[in-house]
């Protein structure tokens, strides 16, 4: 799977948009890119994934550029409880009923009042 | 409120114990999944199951022991633990063979004493 670069922290004003960019310059044609984040204490949480195209879900916006090389996740009016590491992964799809998925360090955002 | 409920929360045990952390979903998932994620950093693979049957261990120490008796169910049986073993495990699950996410529980705080 793709190596994937993130800022290690960010800060939002809360109520502004969050922008958070993932660098994945080596992605490969069948591989898609994935947002994860995880809330202090509890376990990991899916936001959004795409291949090619820009998605949207009731959570964020996916932008993904179209050499695929980089991707920003965007939460639209953030909160406080949007403070969390986020993690973006980029991998092949399911490969022998299951997916291998890989962490890499991921973005720590702080949402601030 | 995840889908995924993990059992107990949190446990304490000594190097000498064997205990069991117990992993339960109704999604139809057929893979399920084992990480561990020590305080500050992301979640380490150790243990995908697909269909009932081990199909990843990320070399693990075999004082841990996965078991996944039915398509619902996974554990991970501890036996003569480190106090380095002391985590978070995580479990997940996922559909297999399609891009869904994978679905995290909270976890089980591990404390080896």
């Amino acid at each position: 799977d793709a190596k994937t670069t993130q800022p290690p922290s960010m800060d939002c004003a809360e109520g502004r948009a969050a922008n958070l960019p993932c660098n994945h310059s080596t992605i490969s044609g069948n591989e898609y890119v994935y947002w994860y984040r995880q809330i202090h204490s509890q376990g990991p949480q899916y936001i959004i994934h795409g291949l090619k195209n820009n998605e949207t879900n009731e959570m964020a916006s996916l932008i993904i550029t179209e050499d695929r090389k980089s991707s920003t996740l965007i939460l639209p009016h953030a909160t406080l409880r949007d403070t969390a590491v986020y993690y973006c992964i980029v991998r092949v799809g399911p490969s022998g009923g299951y997916q291998k998925v890989t962490f890499g360090t991921g973005t720590k955002l702080q949402v601030i009042p | 409120d995840t889908e995924v409920t993990q059992t107990p929360k949190h446990l304490v045990m000594g190097m000498t114990n064997k205990k069991s952390l117990k992993c339960e979903q109704h999604m139809g998932h057929r893979a399920m999944y084992w990480y561990k994620q020590k305080a500050k950093k992301p979640p380490e693979l150790m243990f995908v199951y697909s269909y009932e049957k081990l199909s990843i261990n990320e070399s693990v120490p075999s004082r841990f022991s996965p078991e996944c008796p039915n398509s619902s169910l996974l554990n991970l049986h501890l036996h003569a633990l480190q106090p380095e073993d002391s985590a978070l495990y995580l479990c997940a699950s996922s559909q297999g063979q399609s891009n869904s996410p994978l679905h995290f529980g909270n976890g089980t705080r591990l404390t080896v004493t």
